[in-house]
């Protein structure tokens, strides 16, 4: 069965603290996706990477980073020099894919509530 | 980026009446709608998975016959509750894939309350 772990229910930093969002994720499928995606308090979901399964960089943009460890099966989040207009709600979430013939419907985690105070 | 638009944003509705969302790609085809629904402070529970044409898949749990999904055309998917009841009051959201492997494109959602 597929499954998407946050562990962290809520995270409180102060501006400028980088921050680090984990993930852990269980599937059977040998290929699959891993996504992040951020929920305002607007409540639309805005989506911020998704990354394969064989593509284990690491990705940097810009203030983001994601750190993809396929033997630990993580897929972590890093918000360096956060801002105030960072804070929202973070899901990381898991596919299979269609090629694979599995299911390719996405799963997600509980989230992380991320509060950046000023 | 592909956009997805949600209508109503908003709704309020009496207890026992029905009530229908709209899900549309505007700016591409979209093979597969996915309906999502979110309760405060949860995460997203997908409900089901419509493909244009055919019958929609309803994730275990979900009552068919009060969550009535629609997906006629490439660009639009409904998703009717029918004989609401105040227990169904949530965040509606829908998504949209033009291919198999193509990105899911979420709408901006749909918050129900049932009085």
């Amino acid at each position: 069965a597929q499954k998407v772990t946050q562990a962290q229910t809520e995270i409180s930093v102060v501006e400028k603290e980088d921050v680090t969002l984990d993930c852990v994720y269980e599937t059977r499928d040998t290929t699959y996706y891993l996504f992040w995606y951020k929920q305002p308090p607007s409540g639309e979901l805005v989506f911020l990477i998704r990354r394969n399964s064989f593509d284990e960089q690491n990705e940097i943009s810009g203030r983001y980073s994601w750190n993809f460890q396929k033997s630990t099966s993580s897929f972590n989040f890093t918000i360096t020099a956060s801002q105030v207009v960072d804070s929202a709600v973070y899901f990381c979430a898991l596919s299979g894919t269609y090629v694979s013939g599995a299911t390719n419907k996405l799963i997600f985690g509980t989230g992380t509530l991320l509060a950046v105070q000023p | 980026g592909a956009v997805v638009s949600q209508h109503p944003s908003r709704v309020i509705c009496k207890s026992g009446t029905s009530v229908k969302i709209e899900c549309r790609s505007l700016d591409f085809q979209a093979t597969t709608m996915f309906w999502y629904r979110q309760f405060p402070k949860q995460s997203l529970m997908l409900m089901a998975t419509s493909n244009e044409g055919s019958k929609a898949t309803y994730e275990q749990g979900v009552e068919k016959d009060k969550f009535l999904i629609n997906h006629a055309s490439l660009t639009l998917s409904t998703l009717t509750v029918t004989s609401a009841h105040p227990e169904d009051s949530s965040f509606y959201i829908c998504s949209a894939r033009d291919w198999p492997e193509g990105e899911q494109y979420f709408g901006p959602g749909t918050r129900l309350t049932v009085t």
